[in-house]
């Protein structure tokens, strides 16, 4: 099954920085979504992004896709301490069961 | 509407026994997925379930089982336990299938094997 794979594993920045996440995955995609998990939480959905779709914005978020390269990023801006959690990008692919398959994640962590 | 609820929240339970863990989806869901989490694995698809049926199944031994009732309510069950089995399992439920739709998780229940 294919999994989607975040980059960096770990970052650390100070408030009011912006966060960079990628995410990397191998096959074809109907669509690819965030979420976001505070530790040892369930995880809480964040955005969802179609093939079809370049760029999307909620709030501070903002997603973009490039199924050409078969990545994403997530870009969080004027980061508070409050975003501090772990970020992953799951990924469902058509040839396949449909089911979001995940990464092992981005650790963020914003200073105050 | 009430979240998706997981019960209980922690389980401790020594090697060779069996485990129940419970999901209460959000009203209206038909779908429901569980998950286990690990710090080394990340997150793993065990199962989906979709109005009583087994719909996928993931790369698990057959020890790990599920079930679906009537009122989308789910259950799963891990028999003879290993000490790998700790974790964090995690249910999600959501509308329908597909992949289309966006995941609504509990907050789990975490497993510890000893």
């Amino acid at each position: 099954s294919q999994q989607g794979e975040e980059d960096p594993q770990a970052l650390s920045i100070q408030e009011g920085e912006n966060a960079t996440m990628n995410c990397s995955y191998k096959t074809s995609i109907n669509n690819l979504q965030w979420y976001r998990q505070n530790s040892g939480r369930g995880l809480v959905h964040l955005i969802l992004i179609r093939s079809n779709e370049r760029e999307k914005h909620s709030g501070r978020l903002r997603v973009t896709l490039d199924t050409s390269k078969k990545s994403s990023s997530l870009l969080i801006t004027a980061s508070r301490a409050a975003d501090t959690a772990s970020y992953f990008c799951a990924t469902a692919d058509p040839g396949g069961s449909y089911i979001p398959t995940f990464g092992r994640g981005t650790s963020l962590i914003v200073h105050p | 509407k009430a979240g998706v609820t997981q019960t209980p929240r922690y389980l401790i339970k020594t090697r060779g026994q069996q485990v129940t863990l419970s999901c209460s989806p959000i009203s209206g869901h038909r779908s429901v997925s569980w998950y286990q989490q690990t710090p080394g694995q990340g997150l793993q698809f065990l199962f989906e379930y979709f109005s009583e049926t087994q719909r996928n199944k993931g790369n698990f031994p057959g020890r790990f089982s599920g079930r679906q009732f009537s009122n989308s309510r789910s259950e799963m069950n891990v028999s003879t336990l290993e000490l790998g089995d700790s974790a964090l399992y995690l249910c999600a439920s959501s509308p329908s299938t597909g992949g289309n739709e966006k995941l609504f998780f509990g907050s789990g229940t975490q497993l510890s094997v000893l």
